[in-house]
């Protein structure tokens, strides 16, 4: 089945700060979506981004499926943002791949 | 619309019991899923069912028995609970439309296995 791969493990962020996540697949996909898990353990989705650019106020993602790889980039950080992101991939059938995700505490 | 119900929110069984997490969905989506989260891991597919009366297996779908009776409810058994089974798990839903299939989540179950 395809793999998916996040990058940086964790995030350190000072309030304000911009930063940038990726993740990394090993198959041509149909679905890519980005999910945010607060602290809580709720999980939302950000974006639905198999292919392009889109944004979300300080959020944006961007995914080059050509080169199997997707950014997620959080602009102005703020303490809300903390939490794991996780991105999620499917390829052929009906199985979305989560990756390992990215914990990143943004500090006051 | 409440969306995907998880119940219950938290339990703790013994070794060899057994029980049934619920999920309900209120959004008439075709598509439903069980993962679970161990720590500071990612979510592994348990089971997933398509359509009301198909489910196929996950990525770790020993222990675990699922059945769609109905669009609106995918109950997840466990047959005879070990501590391996620890976890929360999480119940998804979606659907095709506009060529998007994006997932909607419960809140979680918490489970303990002693």
């Amino acid at each position: 089945g395809i793999q998916v791969e996040q990058s940086p493990p964790d995030l350190i962020l000072q309030e304000g700060a911009n930063s940038t996540l990726r993740c990394n697949f090993s198959d041509s996909v149909n679905n890519l979506q980005w999910f945010h898990q607060n602290p809580w353990g709720q999980l939302i989705n950000l974006f639905y981004i198999p292919s392009g650019t889109k944004q979300n106020g300080r959020l944006s993602a961007t995914t080059v499926a050509t080169e199997r790889y997707s950014l997620l980039y959080i602009s102005s950080s703020q303490t809300t943002d903390s939490g794991v992101y996780f991105c999620a991939a499917k390829a052929a059938g009906n199985k979305l791949t989560f990756g390992g995700g990215t914990r990143v505490l943004v500090k006051p | 619309n409440a969306g995907v119900t998880q119940t219950p929110k938290f339990q703790v069984l013994k070794t060899g019991q057994s029980m049934t997490l619920q999920c309900a969905q209120d959004m008439n989506h075709e598509y439903m899923s069980w993962y679970r989260q161990d720590p500071g891991m990612g979510l592994r597919l348990i089971h997933y069912s398509v359509g009301a009366g198909i489910t196929d297996q996950g990525e770790v779908p020993n222990g675990y028995n699922v059945s769609r009776s109905t669009t609106e409810d995918f109950p997840l058994r466990l047959l005879s609970a070990a501590p391996s089974q620890t976890s929360v798990y999480f119940c998804a839903s979606s659907r095709e439309r506009d060529g998007k299939n994006i997932q909607y989540f419960g809140a979680g179950t918490r489970l303990s296995v002693l």
